[in-house]
C-alpha cells in the first residue's frame, strides 16, 4: 500500500449534486490536511486535523465539509459546488501540525464541476 | 501580507545545470521545503532548509539565506525525468506553509 491514497482520482459533478472525496494514509502520521491546487496558483490550505481534531480551516466556504473519523481517514464533502471550485483537491499526512516535517501527498481528486 | 515568489517557466537542456530562485516574506520562518510535482502526480518532499547554506543531496542542492529572504534549488546534470514543477513554501511563524505557485521546469534534449 502506497503513503496516501485518494479517491476518486476523477470527479465530475453538477452544481446540485453531493459527493465525497476520500483520503487514507497508511504512515502513522497524526496531522492530514487538504489543499486546493488550481492552474498556476499556490497551494491552498483548506483544513488541518491533528489526532482527529480540526486545528485549521482557512475560511473555507461550507459547500466543503471535511470529516475525519480517525487518524487515517480524512473525508471532503461537496454540495452545492460552484465552476470556480473545480480545481486539484490534494490530501497530505506529516508526522505532526506544527509543519516542520516533511508532508506526504496524495495523487490528488481532479474535480470539475459543471 | 504574506508572499512567495518563484519564476513561473524555465528551460533548460538535458545535462545541463539550471538553478531556481525563490524569494519570500513572511512573518517570522521556520524553515523552507522544496517539492517536486510531476504533471498529474503528488507533490513529492526534495528538501528542507532552516539554517543559512547550502544542503546537497545528490544530483540536488538546496540553498538558503534567511536574511536575504532566498533560497535556490539547483539541479545539476538535469535528466528528462526532471521536468516537473518545483514547489517552495515556507514556514511561518505560526507553523503554517505558505506556498509558491510553482517553477515549470522544461527539459530539452
Amino acid at each position: 500500500e502506497t503513503g496516501v491514497t485518494q479517491t476518486p482520482r476523477h470527479l465530475v459533478m453538477g452544481m446540485t449534486n453531493k459527493k465525497s472525496l476520500k483520503c487514507e494514509q497508511h504512515l502513522g502520521h497524526n496531522a492530514m490536511y487538504w489543499y486546493k491546487q488550481s492552474a498556476k496558483k499556490p497551494l491552498e490550505l483548506m483544513f488541518v486535523y491533528s489526532l482527529e481534531e480540526r486545528v485549521e480551516n482557512n475560511s473555507v466556504p461550507s459547500r466543503f465539509s471535511p470529516e475525519c473519523p480517525n487518524s487515517s481517514h480524512l473525508f471532503l464533502h461537496l454540495h452545492t459546488l460552484q465552476p470556480e471550485d473545480s480545481a486539484l483537491y490534494l490530501c497530505a499526512s506529516s508526522q505532526g501540525p506544527e509543519g516542520n516535517t516533511e508532508a506526504f501527498f496524495g495523487q490528488g481528486t481532479r474535480l470539475t464541476v459543471v | 501580507g504574506q508572499n512567495i515568489d518563484q519564476p513561473t517557466e524555465m528551460t533548460a537542456t538535458e545535462g545541463a545545470i539550471v538553478q531556481i530562485n525563490c524569494t519570500y516574506q513572511t512573518s517570522g520562518f521556520n524553515g523552507l521545503f522544496w517539492y517536486q510535482q510531476h504533471a498529474g502526480e503528488a507533490p513529492t518532499f526534495l528538501s528542507y532548509n532552516v539554517l543559512d547554506g547550502l544542503e546537497e543531496k545528490g544530483r540536488f542542492s538546496s540553498f538558503l539565506s534567511r536574511s536575504k529572504g532566498y533560497s535556490y534549488l539547483l539541479l545539476k546534470e538535469l535528466q528528462m525525468k526532471d521536468s516537473a514543477s518545483y514547489l517552495c513554501a515556507v514556514l511561518d511563524s505560526n507553523y503554517q506553509l505558505i506556498w509558491g505557485a510553482g517553477t515549470k521546469l522544461i527539459i530539452k534534449p
